[in-house]
Parts: C-alpha cells; sequence; structure tokens
C-alpha cells in the first residue's frame, strides 16, 4: 500500500477546471490508483480508478503518467456541489485514507 | 444503480451497552468492509470480510467489536461494552470479486451516526 501526498485544501470557482495533483512514489507493480470523493455526512463514493495514462468517465479523468509516481484527478466545469474532500489512495486492496484535499467551489 | 444501506442512521447509547449496527450490502458482492470516522478526522479502517470470516481487522479492531453476516444479505457490527471514545459515523462498504486480478473499487453506505453518551 502506497503512501499518498495531496493538498490539504483547494478553492476554484465554478466552471473552472479542477485538477488535484497526487504524488505516490513507492507505488507498487500491482496498485492501481482510486479517487473517492466524499461530502459531509455521506460515505466515500468512488469517483475513478485508473493503472497507467489516462481514464475518463462521466464525472472525472485521471492522467497517470509513465513512472505512475503521480497521478492527476481532473474535474472539467466544476461547480458548487462539487464542494468536498476528495481522497487519493493508490493500494490493490485495503483502503487507507489519509487527509484528503478539501475541495472548495466558490460562486 | 445498487446501493450499500445501512440503518439507522443516527444510534445513540448509554456508555457500557452493546449496540448493533446495521448494513445491507450490494448483493453479487462478497467482500465487506467496516470502516469508522471520528468527526472531524480520517476514514479509518476496522475490519475485512469475505467467506465468513474476517480477512483483515485492523488495531483498532479489539475484542469489543466483531463482525457476523447473519444471513444473506445483512452484515453488522457489534460493539460491546461501548465506550465515549466509540462516538464516530461507522461506514459499511462492499465491493464486488468480478475480476481478482483487477482492483474492484468499495461502494460505501452513508453510514450511522453513532453517539455514546
Amino acid at each position: 500500500l502506497a503512501k499518498t501526498t495531496q493538498p490539504i485544501s483547494m478553492d476554484s470557482y465554478e466552471g473552472q477546471e479542477v485538477n488535484i495533483t497526487c504524488s505516490h512514489n513507492n507505488i507498487a507493480t500491482n496498485d492501481y490508483i482510486t479517487w473517492y470523493q466524499q461530502f459531509p455526512s455521506q460515505g466515500p463514493r468512488f469517483i475513478i480508478q485508473g493503472y497507467k495514462t489516462k481514464v475518463t468517465n462521466e464525472v472525472a479523468s485521471l492522467f497517470i503518467p509513465a513512472d505512475r509516481k503521480s497521478s492527476t484527478l481532473s474535474l472539467p466545469r466544476v461547480s458548487l456541489s462539487d464542494t468536498a474532500v476528495y481522497y487519493c489512495l493508490a493500494g490493490d486492496d485495503k483502503i487507507i485514507f489519509g487527509k484528503g484535499t478539501r475541495l472548495h467551489i466558490l460562486p | 444503480e445498487p446501493e450499500v444501506t445501512q440503518t439507522p442512521s443516527h444510534q445513540v447509547t448509554q456508555m457500557g451497552q452493546e449496540v448493533i449496527l446495521h448494513c445491507v450490502p450490494i448483493s453479487n458482492h462478497l467482500y465487506f468492509y467496516w470502516y469508522r470516522q471520528i468527526l472531524g478526522q480520517k476514514v479509518e479502517f476496522l475490519v475485512s470480510f469475505y467467506n465468513n470470516e474476517i480477512s483483515e481487522k485492523s488495531e483498532i479492531f479489539d475484542d469489543q467489536f466483531s463482525v457476523e453476516r447473519p444471513d444473506g444479505s445483512n452484515f453488522t457490527l457489534k460493539i460491546r461494552s461501548t465506550k465515549l471514545e466509540d462516538s464516530a459515523m461507522y461506514f459499511c462498504a462492499s465491493s464486488d470479486p468480478a475480476d481478482p486480478k483487477v482492483y474492484q473499487p468499495q461502494h460505501f453506505g452513508d453510514g450511522t451516526r453513532l453517539s455514546i453518551l
């Protein structure tokens, strides 16, 4: 299970693209990179997962460079409802949550 | 979209009492988990459960805690002799072992807020 490091907090404005970068220098060969979102008083919600290169779904994109030592979650055209804590995890089974990135979207 | 259901949403219990938290995982999932989150702190792993037995547990999951899958749909967390510091949100999660070669993300319920008085 690789240790991950991500910014503690970020602010952005509605309509902007938000990129949250996570570093995982000790990522293992079998580890996947997974991002979760958590709203207050709710459980974490799976956003996106990838192993290498780029993954895109209806919510976000995930960019993973060739060395896999970092990854970037990209949220296109954010809205106020995207205000949440975003967690980056790198592992193959057990989830160990860090403190995440508290994203605050401003009007 | 199927979801993990947890009941009750809020449980208030006197210190020293036993409490059982209930979860209904997604129906075809076979891996089950409990986590807790103390107010303002990180989500902490408690235990994972597969094939009717605990597969992994954290240091937090001591003899005070137990899990059970009493039937084909429920997954419970029992806390015996509750303490004030057990007050937290408790989240249940499940995952699908569809392809054991690919990490399967966990799906979380919205939690039970446990308040110990």
